[in-house]
């Protein structure tokens, strides 16, 4: 178990440029989660997937926000056109197949820090 | 739709003393609720967590939580706390089939030696 991972861990960026992050997941976790976390706040969830399928998104993901999991493995966050209120924590979160006591537990990645100029 | 109260942002103790940090809940079914920390700079990482059964939960690092339905609440608490333990902790609901939590806003834990 190597853990969640993302890349980069920090990302500086003048607005209306284009940004796509990464997470890899812990390889047998089915489940894959974004959330933002800006400061002072607690982790909001953007959108989550089941292998390689989009299963829920919130209303916060944007037009000009897109995730992908094209094999069921690594995902990408995309945001285009960046504006200075993206500047947020992105966490990735993945979590097993749910059954039995472990249903619902998160292993969250170290984020990717976005800063907008 | 479920959401969740941490009503402390700052906590500040000794090393050595007892904490509780408090959370409410609010949700119409039975949650499934957690504790998390985050410490400066890393990802959350899960205390503990409460699907049904027994309502004292315990967690790793020393924690435990209790969880009341009737004050919709699922404080965390340690009887000694460590330097080591000064973080960021968040309570989290979660509901339905994708157990997708909804955080409070978290309590900052400032251990004094």
């Amino acid at each position: 178990d190597t853990g969640v991972s993302q890349n980069p861990r920090h990302k500086i960026t003048k607005r209306g440029q284009n940004v796509t992050f990464r997470c890899d997941p812990i390889s047998e976790h089915n489940r894959l989660y974004w959330y933002r976390q800006t400061l002072g706040q607690g982790p909001e969830f953007l959108t989550y997937f089941q292998n390689e399928a989009q299963l829920e998104k919130s209303r916060l993901l944007s037009d000009r926000f897109s995730a992908e999991r094209p094999k069921g493995s690594f995902s990408t966050l995309e945001i285009q056109r960046t504006e200075q209120g993206d500047s947020a924590m992105y966490l990735c979160a993945s979590s097993p197949t749910l059954s039995g006591r472990r249903s619902g537990e998160q292993y969250f990645g170290p984020g990717t820090r976005l800063t907008v100029t | 739709a479920q959401s969740v109260t941490q009503p402390d942002i700052h906590i500040t103790v000794s090393e050595g003393a007892s904490l509780e940090l408090r959370c409410n809940y609010s949700y119409g079914a039975t949650p499934y609720l957690f504790w998390y920390v985050q410490s400066p700079g890393q990802g959350l990482q899960l205390l503990l967590k409460y699907f049904s059964g027994d309502t004292l939960v315990q967690g790793i690092k020393g924690f435990e939580a209790e969880f009341k339905r009737s004050q919709s609440s699922f404080n965390l608490r340690k009887p000694s706390v460590h330097w080591s333990d000064a973080a960021e902790y968040f309570c989290a609901v979660g509901a339905g089939g994708s157990y997708i939590p909804t955080f409070g806003r978290g309590t900052s834990l400032i251990v004094h030696p």
